[in-house]
Parts: structure tokens; sequence; C-alpha cells
């Protein structure tokens, strides 16, 4: 099974920051790389996907990048509505499987 | 609008069963791979299943395999998980999902939850 290493669990920034979370796979697993955003209480929300594509209706302050087993997920301006936790998740076809990381949880210095 | 409801959550004694519901609406259900979703309270999220967008294929994770059934019925729009054998650790709220493809499982409309509690 493909494991999935996002770091860090936790992160304080201000507004205005530039913050940045990471992913690794434990293998390659190409472009094949999505990041959520879940406020409490709510259900996530996609926000990138297949590694850099934003999803329609998402702020282009977010962005995200990578190949192969390495990916990155940045705010480019920290707005105080970002404060949530943030889930990358990978997937793959053949054979079908689908793991999420174990998130990072954004606060407000 | 494109909405996902999900139903039959509740509290189950440890080996009980329960069958969750995801009812659909605002898209061509049938011509996509659903999927469902846990997260136990205050944890991350866990990939529970998928089923093809005709019910011929399906996939588990290793924590339910055995144990959790998925199906669907395209004639009503709606996704079942059913769910039997449960335990502890299967208490968690349960997000039916739907992804930007067939085999782009990207994940654009999530359902509000349903709880699911497994205690005595």
């Amino acid at each position: 099974d493909i494991q999935m290493t996002q770091s860090p669990s936790s992160l304080s920034a201000s507004v205005g920051d530039r913050v940045t979370i990471t992913c690794q796979a434990s293998q390659d697993i190409s472009n094949y790389l999505n990041w959520y955003q879940q406020k409490p209480g709510k259900a996530p929300k996609l926000l990138i996907y297949d590694a850099s594509n934003l999803e329609t209706g998402v702020p282009s302050r977010f962005s995200g990048s990578g190949s192969g087993t390495d990916f990155t997920f940045t705010i480019s301006s920290l707005q105080p509505e970002d404060i949530a936790t943030y889930y990358c998740q990978q997937y793959d076809n053949l054979p079908r499987a689908i793991t999420f990381g174990q998130g990072t949880r954004l606060e407000i210095k | 609008e494109v909405q996902l409801v999900e139903s039959g959550g509740g509290l189950v004694q440890p080996g009980g069963s329960l069958r969750l519901s995801c009812s659909a609406s605002g898209f061509t259900f049938s011509s996509y791979a659903m999927h469902w979703v846990r997260q136990a309270p205050g944890k991350g999220l866990e990939y529970v299943s998928a089923i093809s967008s005709n019910g011929g294929s399906t996939y588990y994770a290793d924590s339910v395999k055995g144990r959790f059934t998925i199906s669907r019925d395209n004639s009503k729009n709606t996704l079942y998980l059913q769910m039997s054998s449960l335990r502890a650790e299967d208490t968690a709220v349960y997000y039916c999902v739907k992804p930007l493809g067939e085999w782009q499982d990207a994940f654009d409309i999530w359902g509000q939850g349903t709880m699911v509690t497994v205690s005595s």
C-alpha cells in the first residue's frame, strides 16, 4: 500500500504569510495527488486536483506543485478564513487505491 | 444543484449491522464511480470503499474488507454501504463522495455526513 507522509502536523502563521505544506508518497504516484480543506464541523472541500489544478471557484492564493513522490501545497498570502485542517490524498487506478495524509492543522498566530 | 444526502447512521452495538444510504441529485449519477470516506471523532480522513459507475467493480480498504459491502441502484440515484460485524473503531462520520471522473478520484462533492456510533 502507498503511504502518505504529510508535514507539518500543525502550523501557526500570521495573516499575510506564505504557508507551505508538504506531502511525500512512499512510491511514485505521478501527479495523482489532491488537496482538501476542512473547517470544523464541515465536510472537506476540494482545492487542488492532480497536483496543480485549481478547482473551480477556489481562490488563486492556493496552489499545488510536484510529481512523483514529493508534493507541495501553498497559500501565498494567508487569510483569516483559511484557518482549517488541510489533507493531501493520493489515488491510483490499477489497482484502485486511495490514501489520505494525516492532515495539517493551520492556526493563526 | 449537485447534492449528496446521507442517511441511516445511528447507535449500534458491537457486532451489529447498519445500512447507510446516499441519495444523489443534480448530476448523472450512473456516469460516476462513487465512494465512501469516514472520519472518526477528532481524527483524520480515512478512505472506506468505492464502486464503479455500473456497479460491476468494487474496492474496499483493508480495515473494512469482508465486513462492509458497497452497492448502488442507478435507477434510484442511490448509493449504499452495508456494514456488519461493527466494531468500536468503526465509530465515525461517514461521507458519501463524488469524484471528478470515473477514474479521476478527486472528490469534488461531499455529503453532509452521517454519524455511526458503535457502542454497548
